[in-house]
């Protein structure tokens, strides 16, 4: 079975504060995704990658960078977490065939 | 514009009536399908996935979803619901010029009563 696993489930963090969210993947796939998950939002793609070192801006990439280095590893970084990027956050991956795997997310609260 | 549209947002059925959650796609051309369960607190679960075929597909849990492509549809469906099927339920598609990115619904949130 594919793994996605996200390095916190649960996070508070300060405003203003470095924020880190891990990702890895276990299936050696190509291509790996970031969204956030608000009540009436829907899920939202931040960012993807498609390569090591390679990234993709997706919807709503203000406030976010990312890091690829390895294949099965994508980061989420948030150079200075604010208020309004307290969320659901959820990576997910896909190989050859499209359909994405996720992980179980992380609950990020700024405050 | 090109999207996914679940029309419903909440749903409640009582346990061991049938489902049919629905969705509508605006692509021009067929793309590939996909039905997706998120229980409180936890990340998505693909149930099923549509690419071409047989337009009847089975998935996990027994769900199906049929592709209808005259009412540019891919609705979910299960003959009797479980308690435990109570969830947020997503459709998502990967239209054929789009690489990997899926566009998802807004989501249907079911309810199950006993």
């Amino acid at each position: 079975d594919v793994k996605v696993t996200q390095s916190s489930r649960y996070l508070v963090k300060r405003t203003g504060e470095k924020v880190f969210l891990e990702c890895v993947q276990d299936m050696d796939h190509e291509n790996m995704f970031w969204y956030r998950q608000d009540p009436g939002l829907g899920l939202r793609l931040i960012y993807f990658s498609y390569d090591v070192k390679m990234k993709e801006k997706g919807d709503i990439p203000e406030g976010y960078s990312v890091s690829r280095e390895k294949k099965e590893r994508f980061s989420l970084i948030l150079e200075s977490a604010s208020t309004n990027q307290t969320s659901m956050y959820l990576c997910a991956s896909s190989g050859l065939t499209y359909e994405q795997y996720f992980g179980p997310g992380t609950r990020l609260t700024v405050t | 514009a090109q999207s996914v549209t679940q029309p419903d947002i909440h749903i409640t059925v009582s346990e061991g009536a049938s489902l049919e959650l629905r969705c509508n796609y605006s692509y021009g051309a067929t793309p590939y399908l996909f039905w997706y369960v998120q229980s409180p607190g936890q990340g998505l679960q693909l149930l099923l996935k549509y690419f071409s075929g047989d337009t009847l597909v089975q998935g996990i849990k027994g769900f199906e979803a049929e592709f209808k492509r005259s009412q540019s549809s891919f609705n979910l469906r299960k003959p009797s619901v479980h308690w435990s099927d109570a969830a947020e339920y997503f459709c998502a598609v990967v239209p054929n010029n789009a690489g990997n990115m899926l566009t998802f619904g807004g989501g249907t949130r079911l309810m199950v009563k006993p």
